[in-house]
């Protein structure tokens, strides 16, 4: 695997349920983002994760949970959602310093029943 | 509030026809500039990026772009599209020395054979 992958591609939840996104990187990157990607708005930045530490909570709900177990890994764990939060959910990682251009995963389509 | 701005929501060009989408950010600061692509059903891909020197910045597939800083613009440019530039673009814009970025809404361009 090269890249950002994400898993899974597709996700459909009804809005108790529980589930979990997931994001790997693989370009030995220090930081990590979630960005929400609706439409006709610009993706929105959800969190960041800087050598495993949160740096960033752009005011996201408490539904949304991220976890970063190592530099590698970036979870999304979803609980009690609302139709509205129905989007594409992107990953992307980067270098922290020098040209930190950052790289995007295909991202996980959620749809909330 | 920082804010980046694509004036066009949606293009539609023949083929040969020249291409310029616009891009304008609010920041007074340094700033590194980037242009990324999402062709139908892919993920967000660097078509190019603006750190310092040339103002004007030659990307993947004949793209280009133009920092004016003057205007506070980055905007896009290719002298003669192809079917296949059919995708939404989106302008970012990160202010140097941070890792952040700023999204614009995005442009979805339509190449018609």
């Amino acid at each position: 695997e090269t890249g950002v992958t994400q898993t899974p591609r597709h996700l459909v939840m009804g809005m108790t349920n529980k589930k979990s996104l997931k994001c790997e990187q693989h370009l030995g990157h220090n930081a990590m983002y979630w960005y929400k990607q609706s439409a006709k708005k610009p993706l929105e930045l959800m969190f960041v994760y800087n050598f495993k530490e949160q740096t960033e909570n752009n005011s996201v709900p408490s539904r949304f949970s991220p976890e970063c177990p190592n530099s590698s890994h970036l979870f999304l764990h979803l609980h009690t959602l609302q139709p509205e939060d129905s989007a594409l959910y992107l990953c992307a990682s980067s270098q922290v310093s020098g040209y930190n251009e950052q790289f995007f995963g295909p991202g996980t389509r959620l749809t909330v029943l | 509030a920082q804010s980046v701005s694509q004036h066009n929501h949606h293009v539609i060009l023949s083929e040969a026809a020249s291409l310029e989408l616009g891009c304008n950010y609010s920041y007074g600061g340094t700033v590194n500039l980037f242009w990324y692509v999402q062709y139908p059903g892919q993920h967000l891909q660097l078509l190019l990026k603006y750190f310092s020197g040339d103002p004007l910045v030659k990307g993947i597939k004949g793209f280009e772009a133009e920092f004016i800083k003057s205007k506070f613009s980055f905007n896009l440019r290719k002298p003669s599209v192809q079917w296949s530039d059919t995708a939404e673009y989106f302008c970012a814009v990160m202010h140097s020395g941070t890792y952040k970025y700023i999204f614009g809404t995005g442009t979805r361009l339509k190449v018609l054979a």
